[in-house]
């Protein structure tokens, strides 16, 4: 079956922090994955895919195919890195995104 | 370009009523996704549709569900005979190709209440 898991529904870290948000899937073939963000009143964006091999604002994430893994990275957390984040893939014909459950971050000062 | 604008906002229905959401796409994008999000959970997939044509279903609920992307217009999502359990946000992205070789962007969702 094909799934995404999040297993945590909130993480919390102080400004300055490492931050490693945990992404784990299970599908058979090659899937394509992402990083989906959520700022706080703003629409779901894309924050990086997998494809694509960049940073952005700082973030990474690197495809583990043998741990199943799509862990997101940021080595020093900032405030306005505060938000939902979602881990997603794509594996069919069609495009569609089967995503995680999601995992609040919460960057205190 | 105003990106993909979705209303109602907010849409409340009493039970056994009809629930209309729309979405329309950003200028240039052919390919419409509907996904639902219930309280505590992820979004789901429920619909992939490109111009006049359902591509994908597979996430549909088999009754009071149906979706359309007309030639002219936006795409809508219609439940009917709406109950509880319906109550969710719903989204909608669009992309100018299959989202795996493209970004899809999303819309601000639908939070539809049933009372």
């Amino acid at each position: 079956a094909q799934r995404v898991t999040q297993p945590e529904k909130l993480l919390s870290v102080f400004k300055g922090a490492p931050v490693e948000l945990k992404c784990n899937y299970s599908y058979s073939g090659s899937p394509e994955l992402f990083w989906y963000v959520q700022y706080s009143r703003q629409r779901l964006q894309l924050l990086l895919r997998h494809i694509s091999r960049e940073s952005i604002k700082g973030f990474t994430a690197d495809l583990n195919k043998g741990e199943t893994s799509f862990h997101l990275k940021k080595p020093f957390a900032q405030e306005e890195d505060s938000a939902m984040y979602y881990c997603a893939l794509s594996g069919s014909n069609t495009g569609k995104l089967i995503f995680g459950q999601g995992t609040t971050l919460q960057v205190k000062p | 370009n105003a990106g993909v604008m979705q209303n109602p906002r907010h849409l409340v229905r009493r039970r056994g009523q009809e629930a209309r959401l729309r979405c329309s796409p950003m200028k240039g994008h052919s390919h419409v996704y509907w996904y639902r999000q219930l309280p505590e959970e992820g979004l789901k997939f429920m619909v992939y549709l490109q111009k006049e044509n359902i591509i994908d279903e597979s996430g549909m609920p088999k009754e009071r569900f149906s979706a359309e992307f007309p030639k002219e217009g936006p795409s809508i999502l219609r439940i009917q005979q709406v109950v509880r359990g319906d109550s969710a946000a719903y989204f909608c992205a669009s992309s100018p190709d299959r989202v795996a070789n493209t970004e899809a962007f999303f819309g601000q969702g639908t939070r539809l209440t049933v009372v």
